[in-house]
């Protein structure tokens, strides 16, 4: 079956520094999602890519979606202590009827 | 605007114990409905989702039911509550599988 990798699994930075995380499907992807779940929350739609090398910008926040559509990448650029969370990956495999497979998440600490 | 509401917010429960959460939708008809479960500083595993009222499709065996009695209402039920049960358990949705979700606040159960 489907299955959506994300790593690194946990990261620690400085305030101020870049943060990425990079999500891999075993499969083609007819899109991918984003969310982030801050501590002790629900996750929050952040961005959908849909297509084949799409990059999207959310103020420090950039997304990529790969050429072959089988990966994507979170960057934030100047990481803040309201960055602080777990962001998820997530993604429905082409052609496929199931439903969206969430990567097993990047959980993000900053340092002030 | 749309609006998910999901209750209760935490629950502890013996086990052998019966369960139901209940999550409602305003502002919308006919979503896809969903509940996931995220067990402590892991991702998300989805347990049921619907397309339509009575319609429910399991992701996973286990030890838990859904039942979608309204087109707005979706209910995660257990008639015998065991210790791996317990966790955070979140009700989603979205216009259809291709769009990005919005979770509820979720509900934390610990079955003792």
């Amino acid at each position: 079956g489907q299955q959506v990798m994300q790593i690194p699994q946990y990261q620690h930075v400085q305030e101020g520094e870049d943060f990425t995380t990079y999500c891999n499907s075993s499969t083609t992807l007819s899109n991918i999602q984003w969310y982030k779940q801050r501590p002790g929350g629900h996750p929050v739609f952040l961005i959908q890519l849909v297509k084949s090398g799409e990059v999207k910008k959310q103020k420090r926040l950039t997304f990529q979606f790969g050429e072959a559509k089988k990966n994507s990448s979170l960057h934030i650029t100047a990481t803040q202590t309201t960055d602080v969370g777990t962001y998820f990956c997530a993604g429905i495999s082409s052609g496929s009827a199931r439903q969206l497979t969430f990567g097993s998440g990047t959980q993000l600490t900053v340092l002030p | 605007s749309q609006t998910i509401h999901q209750w209760p917010a935490t629950l502890v429960q013996p086990v052998g114990s019966p369960l139901s959460l209940e999550c409602t939708v305003e502002g919308t008809s006919n979503p896809n409905l969903y509940w996931y479960r995220q067990a402590a500083g892991r991702g998300l595993q989805l347990l049921f989702y619907s397309v339509g009222i009575g319609q429910i499709s399991s992701e996973v065996p286990q030890n838990l039911s859904a039942s979608r009695p309204q087109d707005r209402q979706f209910i995660l039920s257990s008639k015998k509550l065991l210790l791996s049960d317990s966790g955070f358990y979140l009700c989603a949705w979205s216009l259809e599988r291709l769009y990005g979700y919005t979770f509820g606040s979720g509900t934390r159960l610990t079955v003792v």
